[in-house]
């Protein structure tokens, strides 16, 4: 079965409204990173979060990692319409090279 | 100057026929992957190479099988095409690869189409 699960599946807000999306796994990582995806194009990395890491920043993105639950969640700030885009959590499962990806959320934001 | 670059970028086929798509890498990444997204965008890794040796063969059928001349090149053949072949193909590399995974640049996939 998949090791990350995404929620919401899709989310809908206005410009400037902030954009938390969920990322649940099954087992012990490495890291967990997370992956945009603009409509038929291919993945762009934008943050990677090691398994001794709790929060990361990177300009409008804020990512958490709970190890205790298998869980982290990536906020983006002050959406733009340009933020428009799938988003797919990964995780590195421990001991392999092989990134898992979850089924994603869409996030359609509206200027 | 792209980074992961794939060929071609739309492959329409009939089933049966046997086909190749190619992957290069001009970062100088010793990792390279190939993935495939299905129609649900639910994306799964199929192979990696590290310096041109097979390191995750997931259960791909043998149809599949990757090719790896130099490490900068990753190509994917693909022998009697199926109707559920049809799903769109990624390649990536990363710099470390094997066994703790890092950073992957994805190319801009190849979207195959059986019929």
């Amino acid at each position: 079965s998949q090791q990350g699960e995404e929620d919401p599946q899709a989310l809908s807000i206005q410009e400037g409204e902030n954009a938390t999306m969920n990322c649940s796994y099954k087992t012990s990582i490495n890291n967990l990173q997370w992956y945009r995806q603009n409509s038929g194009r291919g993945l762009v990395h934008l943050i990677l979060i090691r398994s001794n890491e709790r929060e990361k920043h990177s300009g409008r993105l804020r990512v958490t990692l709970d190890t205790s639950k298998k869980s982290s969640s990536l906020l983006i700030t002050a959406s733009r319409a340009a933020d428009t885009a799938s988003y797919f959590c990964a995780t590195d499962i421990y001991n392999t090279d092989k990134l898992i990806f979850g089924t994603g959320t869409r996030l359609q934001v509206f200027p | 100057d792209t980074a992961v670059s794939q060929t071609p970028k739309y492959l329409v086929t009939q089933m049966g026929n046997d086909k190749s798509i190619k992957c290069e890498q001009n970062l100088g990444h010793d990792t390279m992957y190939w993935y495939k997204q299905d129609s649900k965008k639910f994306l799964k890794i199929m192979f990696s190479y590290n310096n041109k040796e097979l390191i995750i063969n997931e259960t791909v059928p043998n149809r599949f099988s990757p090719k790896s001349p130099d490490k900068a090149h990753l190509n994917l053949h693909i022998n009697s095409l199926e109707l559920g072949d049809s799903a769109v193909y990624f390649c990536a590399s990363s710099q470390v690869g094997f066994p703790r995974g890092e950073t992957q640049y994805f190319g801009p996939g190849t979207r195959l189409l059986v019929l």
